[in-house]
């Protein structure tokens, strides 16, 4: 089944300790993003990867790393996490050619 | 002015009825579009693309006015599962960078 899986799906931290939210797609897309949603700012852009090895930032990519060393994988870095990082998070993927995106279940994090 | 527009909602709607909404882009190098649906607390799906000649799928319809610059989504016989926010989505030409709207919360009522 074609799919995009992000893990965890639920995840309560402490301030300041890092962690890594994974994305990984089987569908072999070379376009793959990360996004926050929050309540009544919709779904906003953090990081995004044209493909293997090319990433650029998206709309608010301060606190967040990225790294596309695979075409299937695409973790999500938070070095020092803040409550300000507590957030419904998506990945997503699309096919450069074809357009429309394919989302992960989503992760819900909580920064205490 | 935001680059993707979309009124907020909610739109409270009775089953059975036919509903429309629209969504407004200001690049006029936008190149793909697309609506998507979100449930509640759940991953965005795309619903269906947006072409110039318009598209229709079951009971949805979408359009796309070039000329301006909207497209639109329009939901026949609605149904209680039709409840959801519904996400306009566009590409930009050039550098692809896909732009979501904030999307548009639909609430069918029995």
């Amino acid at each position: 089944e074609a799919q995009v899986t992000q893990n965890p799906r639920y995840l309560i931290t402490v301030t300041g300790k890092k962690l890594t939210v994974t994305c990984s797609q089987n569908m072999n897309h070379e376009y793959m993003s990360w996004y926050r949603q929050d309540p009544g700012l919709g779904l906003r852009q953090i990081y995004y990867s044209m493909n293997v090895e090319v990433t650029d930032k998206g709309d608010v990519p301060e606190g967040y790393k990225v790294s596309r060393k695979e075409k299937r994988n695409f973790p999500l870095i938070l070095e020092s996490p803040s409550p300000n990082q507590t957030s419904l998070y998506f990945c997503a993927s699309s096919s450069l050619y074809r357009g429309g995106y394919t989302f992960g279940s989503g992760t819900r994090l909580t920064v205490v | 002015r935001k680059e993707v527009e979309q009124d907020p909602g909610p739109f409270n709607v009775p089953e059975g009825a036919t509903v429309a909404f629209n969504c407004t882009y200001s690049n006029s190098a936008s190149q793909s579009f697309f609506w998507y649906r979100q449930d509640c607390r759940k991953e965005p799906k795309l619903l269906m693309s947006v072409y110039s000649s318009g598209n229709e799928d079951g009971r949805f319809t979408a359009q796309l006015n070039r000329a301006s610059q909207y497209i639109s989504l329009l939901i026949r016989d609605s149904k209680l599962s039709d409840s959801a926010t519904y996400l306009c989505v566009v590409t930009r030409r050039g550098d692809d960078k896909i732009i979501f709207g904030k999307g548009t919360r639909l609430h069918i009522l029995p």
